[in-house]
């Protein structure tokens, strides 16, 4: 079945720097997302980012999308020790009507103070 | 905002018994989905639901069963657990708008463990 892939698969940087987590995936999507886990938790959405859509921002966070090479990333900008979590890309897989969303393995950032 | 709860945090149990893990969502959505979580290999999707009493098998269903009776509660039931059905169990929800899937919201997770 389709897989999303989070490339790193974890990343240290300092505070008050940029973080930057790729995502690749494999077939057509309708959308792509991203979410954020604590540790312990469960998955809090973060943005969607449209298959007709090449850029969003919500606030710190910055989402690109190319469907020609079927890639995602999010950055984080000014990172804050509370940004420390994995993050989660996932999609749709293009099929209309399909309820369904698959989860790469996450990458897990580390905000050093 | 919507909310999705789960019945326990943490929950030890011994192998061979029945197990019932509870999910709850407030708001009113069509679909509901359990996933587990394992280190190296992320969420996978056990079963989800697209209305009351219709269940899909997702990626591992095999040692599940899911029960919808009511719109608002989705159950994950292991019949009979064995010690590799240790693992943090995630409930989500997901209001689908014109056949698009959009966001999932999860609850908190529960931790299982198996002994």
């Amino acid at each position: 079945s389709q897989q999303g892939e989070e490339d790193p698969q974890a990343l240290s940087i300092q505070e008050g720097e940029n973080a930057t987590m790729n995502c690749s995936y494999k077939t057509s999507i309708n959308n792509l997302q991203w979410y954020r886990q604590n540790s312990g938790r469960g998955l809090v959405h973060l943005i969607l980012i449209r298959s007709n859509e090449r850029e969003k921002h919500s606030g710190r966070l910055r989402v690109t999308l190319d469907t020609s090479k079927k890639s995602s990333s999010l950055l984080i900008t000014a990172s804050r020790a509370a940004d420390t979590a994995s993050y989660f890309c996932a999609t749709d897989g293009g099929i209309q009507g399909a309820q369904k969303l698959v989860f790469g393995q996450g990458t897990r950032l580390t905000i050093n103070p | 905002d919507v909310k999705v709860t789960q019945s326990s945090r943490y929950l030890v149990k011994r192998t061979g018994e029945k197990v019932f893990l509870e999910c709850v969502q407030d708001m009113d959505h069509e679909n509901m989905f359990w996933y587990r979580q394992d280190p190296g290999l992320g969420l996978r999707l056990i079963y989800f639901s697209y209305d009351v009493k219709m269940k899909e098998k997702g990626d591992i269903p095999e040692g599940y069963s899911v029960s919808r009776e009511k719109k608002e509660r989705f159950s994950l039931i292991l019949e009979s657990a064995s010690t590799n059905q240790t693992s943090m169990y995630l409930c989500a929800s997901l209001l689908s708008t014109g056949g698009r899937v959009e966001t999932q919201y999860f609850g908190p997770g529960t931790r299982l463990l198996v002994l």
